[in-house]
């Protein structure tokens, strides 16, 4: 079975442009979650959605935005980048009961904000 | 509100020899306590998790933490280093938010710990 998988892998960005990644839960799950790891940094909750709806946000700006797609899948949005937004963007997947089965994380979209 | 504290940013053992990395939480309801592996240039795999099930909780790779209440902590031990286990360790704390549909929670990470084995 395929894991959780995000794309791209790696981007690089100029500061201002807007940036789309997605991610692919694993066939059976229902929610995702994003978090922004900064390097030398634990991961930091960004968005969490469940059934196509949002059932949690972090303390981020409005920049960034989120949804889910029918199919379960996930874009996050980054409008008008900075370069403190340079990190990696994990996106995990869990189902309709987590504490069984965990959240299961992607490799990551290494973002760079030149 | 929740909380995570990893002592020691940076942890140095020898192969063969004891392994140990510290998780303190705080959390005013019931938590649910996760340790997670981060190897070079990877996302994060589970290695263990607590969810009020029995205490000791054993894990991949030879890995274990015990849930003590009274000191709010989830350690992390392996009695024997390998040196495929150098990478960096994270401690996640949740509660569970009932919602219809499900119960969902998002993890609180700490800063995490990275591990070196020395031959």
């Amino acid at each position: 079975d395929a894991g959780v998988t995000q794309s791209p892998t790696h981007l690089i960005k100029t500061r201002g442009q807007h940036v789309t990644l997605r991610c692919s839960p694993i066939s059976g799950h229902k929610s995702v979650s994003w978090y922004q790891q900064v390097l030398g940094q634990g991961p930091q909750f960004i968005f969490q959605y469940y059934e196509k709806e949002e059932r949690g946000r972090g303390n981020f700006p409005d920049r960034f935005s989120a949804r889910q797609f029918p199919n379960y899948s996930s874009e996050l949005n980054v409008n008008a980048l900075l370069l403190g937004d340079s990190a990696l963007y994990l996106c995990a997947s869990s189902s309709d009961r987590p504490f069984d089965s965990g959240y299961t994380f992607g490799s990551g979209t290494r973002l760079t904000v030149v | 509100a929740q909380s995570v504290t990893q002592l020691g940013s940076h942890v140095s053992v020898s192969e063969g020899a004891l392994v140990l990395l510290r998780c303190n939480y705080s959390s005013s309801v019931p938590p649910y306590l996760f340790w997670y592996v981060q190897y070079p240039n990877q996302g994060l795999q589970l290695l263990l998790k607590y969810t009020s099930a029995a205490t000791l909780v054993k894990g991949i790779n030879g890995f274990e933490a015990e849930f003590k209440k009274s000191e709010t902590s989830f350690h992390l031990t392996k009695p024997s280093a390998h040196m495929s286990d150098a990478a960096e360790y994270f401690c996640a704390v949740t509660s569970v938010r009932m919602n219809y549909g499900g119960s969902q929670g998002n993890l609180i990470f700490g800063k995490g710990t990275k591990l070196s084995v020395k031959p």
